[in-house]
């Protein structure tokens, strides 16, 4: 298996454009996790999904941020409009059950100008 | 909130020499795991700890859990220059959410 496979690994835009973050899971997992990593806030949850079904949002930031999986091999974030505060190093993550590891994508450099 | 801090924040060793890591945490917890991440790149699982298990090994690796301290240590031993990274303790809580929560990390050097 190829791992966790997210798109684009840098993204680089000006404040106001939306911002889509791609994410394919590891076929089989029933679990995807979407994370923010920022040096001054570390790695934070923004949501989850199980079976394709969002479970707990409670960690996006604002209704700016909005996050789809349509089926169990793909999942989106999306953000618009973007702010530079929103620059951040995004991870997705995906796990068989979710009381064990959990396997992360390489993750999308934000850069938001 | 955070729900892992781990200490040191940094740590520089020489290569040979054994290196600890430490978490504390906040709330009761279903399991604790550790991660490595090497810079730029995603968070690499390293190993699992449940509740009830109050020592694990892995290789190199040794963790300890005190659910009465609230805390958990990792213990690379004989480090190597490629274990130089950052380390990430991550606990689940028993609340019915499956919310991993990570801790701000400790940043390890490995010196050749």
């Amino acid at each position: 298996d190829a791992g966790v496979i997210q798109s684009p690994r840098h993204e680089v835009t000006e404040m106001g454009q939306e911002v889509t973050l791609r994410c394919k899971p590891i076929s089989g997992h029933d679990y995807l996790f979407w994370y923010r990593q920022t040096m001054m806030r570390g790695l934070e949850l923004l949501i989850y999904f199980n079976n394709n079904v969002p479970i707990d949002d409670s960690g996006m930031p604002e209704d700016r941020f909005s996050a789809k999986m349509p089926n169990a091999s793909f999942s989106t974030l999306k953000i618009q409009p973007s702010e530079p505060r929103d620059s951040a190093v995004y991870f997705c993550a995906s796990g068989q059950t979710p009381n064990e590891k959990l396997f992360f994508g390489s993750g999308t450099q934000l850069s938001v100008l | 909130s955070q729900q892992g801090e781990e200490d040191p924040q940094a740590l520089s060793i020489q290569e040979g020499e054994n290196a600890t890591m430490n978490c504390s945490y906040k709330t009761s917890i279903n399991n604790l795991q550790w991660y490595r991440q090497n810079s730029g790149r995603g968070l690499v699982h390293l190993i699992l700890i449940r509740s009830n298990e109050r020592e694990k090994h892995s290789g190199r690796l040794r963790v300890t859990l005190d659910t009465s301290k609230k805390s958990s240590s990792l213990l690379i031993t004989a480090s190597r220059a490629a274990d130089t990274a950052s380390y990430f303790c991550a606990t689940l809580s028993p609340s019915g959410t499956y919310k991993y929560i990570f801790g701000t990390g400790t940043r390890l050097k490995v010196l050749a």
